[in-house]
């Protein structure tokens, strides 16, 4: 059973870039959330995704910032322009329906350097 | 708002001792509690969750956390430290709804041969 998957695994870029990271959840699981882990600090939700449906995106930065789950294919989270403060390790996660009843399971992270 | 404060940001025990990681949650209502573990380079593992019923909850590696509802706490213990639970553990709390976690900013652990 292979679990959550994440490539890159590292990305780096330079300021006016774009990064695109992109997450395979765990078979059979339709939902996926994205988190940001900035150093020394834990991870903040970005955005709750379905597959075609973006549920909640309240932790998403208001600009450059955007979020997909297509019926077929990862999710990916495009970051256009990136600045050095995008810098961080972004987290997926995959469950298989919504509801704290089912357990999120983490993948190992994209760690986005931008020079 | 819903918080989740870990006072402790790095904590050293020595191989065998027993371990203590505080968490503390601001929230109006008995949230759901979790606490995960990340490894240097991986993603999180989830050790246990706390919902409803028993407030002492058994997790996985020996693992094992009490809710306090009074102290709005749920500190994560181990009776005996291994030198392979060197990694930094989140305590999390899922407001309520679908799964968005609010995460504390972590307790890096190095253990002491």
């Amino acid at each position: 059973n292979a679990g959550v998957m994440q490539n890159p695994r590292h990305l780096v870029r330079r300021r006016g870039q774009e990064a695109r990271l992109r997450c395979s959840p765990m078979k059979g699981h339709s939902h996926v959330y994205w988190y940001r882990q900035l150093p020394e600090e834990g991870l903040k939700f970005m955005v709750y995704l379905q597959k075609e449906n973006i549920i909640d995106e309240s932790g998403m930065p208001k600009e450059r910032f955007s979020a997909e789950f297509p019926k077929e294919g990862p999710s990916i989270l495009r970051i256009q322009q990136v600045v050095r403060g995008d810098s961080a390790a972004y987290f997926c996660a995959s469950s298989p329906s919504g509801g704290l009843g089912n357990e999120q399971f983490f993948g190992p992270g994209t760690r986005l350097t931008v020079l | 708002a819903q918080s989740v404060t870990q006072p402790d940001i790095h904590i050293t025990v020595s191989e065998g001792a027993s371990l203590e990681l505080r968490c503390n949650y601001s929230y109006g209502a008995t949230p759901y509690l979790f606490w995960y573990v990340q490894s240097p380079g991986q993603g999180l593992q989830l050790l246990l969750k706390y919902f409803s019923g028993d407030t002492l909850v058994q997790g996985i590696k020996g693992f094992e956390a009490e809710f306090k509802r009074s102290q709005s706490s749920f500190n994560l213990r181990k009776p005996s430290v291994h030198w392979s639970d060197a990694a930094e553990y989140f305590c999390a709390v899922g407001p309520g709804g679908y799964n968005k976690l609010i995460f504390g900013a972590g307790t890096r652990l190095a253990v002491h041969p």
